[in-house]
């Protein structure tokens, strides 16, 4: 099965940017997708498609994919931020997530 | 706007079924694929199941091992997930999510119901 690779956690001082990755091989040619998970909550899907962005996700949020590695960018971070993000593709008939990363904004 | 409601959730013993349900609102829900995911409690993530909008494609998770079946009644607005031989491993939240655009991602996703399997 396809394994996506994400850091456990991230921090970014407020109003900086962070960037989460996912890595898995040749991710470059799938669509990645990333979600944003607050506690209690249900995901969000913030990104579809490497960059794409759905309606009421701020332009802060972009994203990225190239050969081995798909970048999730949070520009300006603020405290709302603070969330477990998830990469997402579309291998073999099956979803797969990666593990997870827990943004800490400072 | 997209409204999904799962429900059916309980405790169970281990060994035995369940059968979750999800009621779809606010879209023309027989033009959507749909899918299953779980979180098992401090866990991430995981993918359980995708059916088409008629309903004759159906894909699982591999880690499932048939034990659970995905189906769906478009003149009910209603998604099901049966679970069979239940283990204490699929205790988990179970969301029920729209598929984006028929590309393979989840863009609405329900609040979930809580299956714990325990004696």
């Amino acid at each position: 099965s396809f394994d996506l690779t994400q850091p456990l956690s991230v921090s970014v001082a407020l109003g900086q940017t962070a960037r989460i990755t996912c890595g898995g091989s040749n991710i470059g040619g799938k669509n990645v997708h990333w979600y944003q998970q607050k506690p209690g909550q249900a995901p969000v899907l913030v990104i579809y498609r490497d960059s794409d962005r759905p309606s009421g996700i701020p332009e802060r949020f972009s994203g990225s994919n190239s050969r081995n590695t798909a970048t999730l960018t949070i520009s300006r971070a603020q405290v709302g931020d603070e969330a477990d993000y998830y990469c997402q593709v579309w291998d073999s008939s099956t979803a797969v997530f990666g593990g997870g990363t827990k943004l800490t904004v400072l | 706007q997209v409204h999904l409601v799962e429900s059916g959730g309980g405790m169970v013993q281990p060994g035995r079924s369940l059968r979750l349900s999800c009621a779809a609102s606010g879209f023309t829900f027989n033009r959507y694929i749909m899918h299953w995911v779980r979180q098992a409690p401090g866990k991430g993530l995981e993918w359980v199941a995708f059916i088409s909008y008629d309903g004759n494609r159906k894909y699982y998770a591999d880690s499932l091992k048939g034990r659970f079946t995905i189906s769906r009644d478009n003149s009910m607005n209603t998604l099901y997930l049966q679970l069979n031989s239940l283990r204490a491993d699929d205790t988990a939240l179970y969301y029920c999510a729209t598929d984006g655009q028929g590309e393979y991602f989840f863009d609405y996703w329900g609040q979930g119901t809580l299956v714990t399997v325990s004696s």
